[in-house]
């Protein structure tokens, strides 16, 4: 199992640009993520989807758009990139937990390194 | 989602017990404690994740009390590649996802 992994790994934009990132898992997990990390900072999440064709807001949405049109694919897309976009990007999985005692534990993947200039 | 404080940086040295304890007052019913570890470069990593008591497993204890309002990880005998830094979160699955937030982690510099 590759577990999961982004594309691409680093990537320069000017501003004003648009680009999207492809996060793909090979462990049939039902929940997937993106959150930013910006330098000395701690993981903010940006949105999230519970499944197939579902997508929510997280903490940091603005700026950023993401579709789920397949279960093994989260795509986060900037429609106008700017400065302060600049940051590493990292999609997460895990398994669906709707019962107690189940592992909450999230599978990350090794980030994209974005920097816009 | 509860908010949790942890220390911003500790030292140690190798072969020495490390722990690194977190405060999370606002903790739900439903909440679990989970550590992440981040080496640079590189996606968190999940190390351990506990609803009470003790728990334990090859790389990590996890001490919670009672009342929950804290927690503590203890690494045992660390070593030089155990320098990373370390989130504590605490969330649960309230069918809107597993969501985590991450706060800004203690920073462990193991020296030899």
């Amino acid at each position: 199992n590759a577990g999961v992994t982004q594309t691409p790994k680093f990537r320069v934009l000017k501003t004003g640009q648009s680009m999207t990132l492809l996060c793909a898992q090979d462990m049939n997990h039902e929940y997937m993520y993106w959150y930013r990390q910006d330098p000395g900072m701690g993981l903010r999440l940006i949105h999230y989807s519970v499944g197939e064709g579902t997508t929510a807001k997280g903490e940091v949405p603005d700026g950023y758009n993401v579709s789920r049109l397949k279960k093994q694919n989260f795509l986060l897309g900037l429609e106008s990139a700017a400065p302060s976009q600049t940051s590493v990007y990292f999609c997460a999985s895990s398994f669906y937990t709707g019962l107690a005692g189940g592992s909450y534990e999230q599978y990350f993947g090794p980030g994209t390194r974005l920097t816009v200039t | 989602l509860a908010k949790t404080t942890q220390p911003i940086s500790m030292d140690s040295y190798e072969g020495q017990e490390v722990n690194i304890t977190c405060s999370h007052n606002n903790i739900a019913t439903n909440d679990y404690i989970t550590w992440y570890q981040q080496f640079p470069s590189q996606g968190p990593r999940f190390i351990i994740q506990g609803y009470k008591t003790k728990v334990t497993n090859e790389v990590a204890s996890l001490f919670i009390p009672a009342d929950r309002k804290s927690s503590t990880l203890s690494l045992p005998r660390v070593s030089l590649s155990d320098t990373a830094v370390y989130y504590c979160l605490v969330g649960g699955d309230n069918n809107a996802g597993n969501m985590l937030t991450f706060g800004g982690g203690t920073r462990l510099m193991v020296k030899p």
